[in-house]
């Protein structure tokens, strides 16, 4: 299993500009989330699905956009980049069950200039 | 969900057992202790979880108090991939509020040569 992954690794967009944030994972897990790290501090929510075609906000959805057409992929949408969006941007998964562990990606780590 | 307190930073000598704290005086009775670890620039990653009861697992062992006001992650012969920066969350384990992991900044640890 490859578990989460995420594309790009890097990205460098300018104020304004859009993109989406890839998500894939092959654990066949219902929950998906994303969370964003700024320098120095812990994770915060952003958004969240419990299953295709269900989506809710968390902590600091401001300027984000999903959609969860499949089990597999949570992308993250970026419509209108602004500086205050350049963060880490991690993927995770989870199986209602007995310890109900996330599973992270490695991270996109975005900067707008 | 119950608010956690860690220290900001520790350090370990390699080979020596770390002992994490974490104080969650206002913890629920159907929430649970969790411990995650980031190293640095990857994804969060799960260590052990528990409600009452002391558990261990192949990574680390988990010792919360009877009041259930606190709890210790033990690192129980630490190595320099140990240093990363640990979190310790609670979380209630069903219902709605299963999705939600609340990050602070967590305990680095440092494991010196």
């Amino acid at each position: 299993n490859a578990g989460v992954t995420q594309t790009p690794k890097f990205r460098i967009l300018k104020i304004g500009q859009s993109m989406t944030l890839q998500c894939t994972q092959d654990m066949n897990h219902n929950y998906m989330y994303w969370y964003r790290q700024d320098p120095g501090m812990g994770l915060k929510l952003i958004y969240y699905s419990v299953g295709a075609g269900i989506t809710d906000k968390g902590e600091v959805p401001n300027g984000y956009n999903v959609s969860r057409s499949t089990t597999e992929d949570f992308p993250l949408r970026l419509e209108l980049a602004a500086p205050s969006q350049t963060s880490v941007y991690f993927c995770a998964s989870s199986y209602v069950g007995s310890s109900n562990e996330q599973f992270f990606g490695p991270g996109t780590r975005l900067t707008v200039l | 969900d119950a608010k956690t307190t860690q220290p900001p930073s520790m350090d370990c000598a390699e080979g020596r057992a770390a002992n994490l704290p974490c104080n969650h005086s206002t913890i629920s009775g159907n929430e649970y202790v969790y411990w995650y670890r980031q190293i640095h620039s990857q994804g969060p990653q799960y260590i052990i979880h528990g409600l009452k009861n002391n558990e261990t697992n192949e990574m680390a062992s988990l010792i919360i108090t009877e009041d259930r006001k606190s709890s210790t992650l033990i690192l129980p012969h630490a190595t320099l991939r140990d240093t990363a920066v640990y979190y310790c969350i609670v979380r209630a384990n069903s219902g709605g509020s299963n999705y939600k992991l609340t990050f602070g900044k967590g305990t680095l640890l440092t494991v010196n040569p």
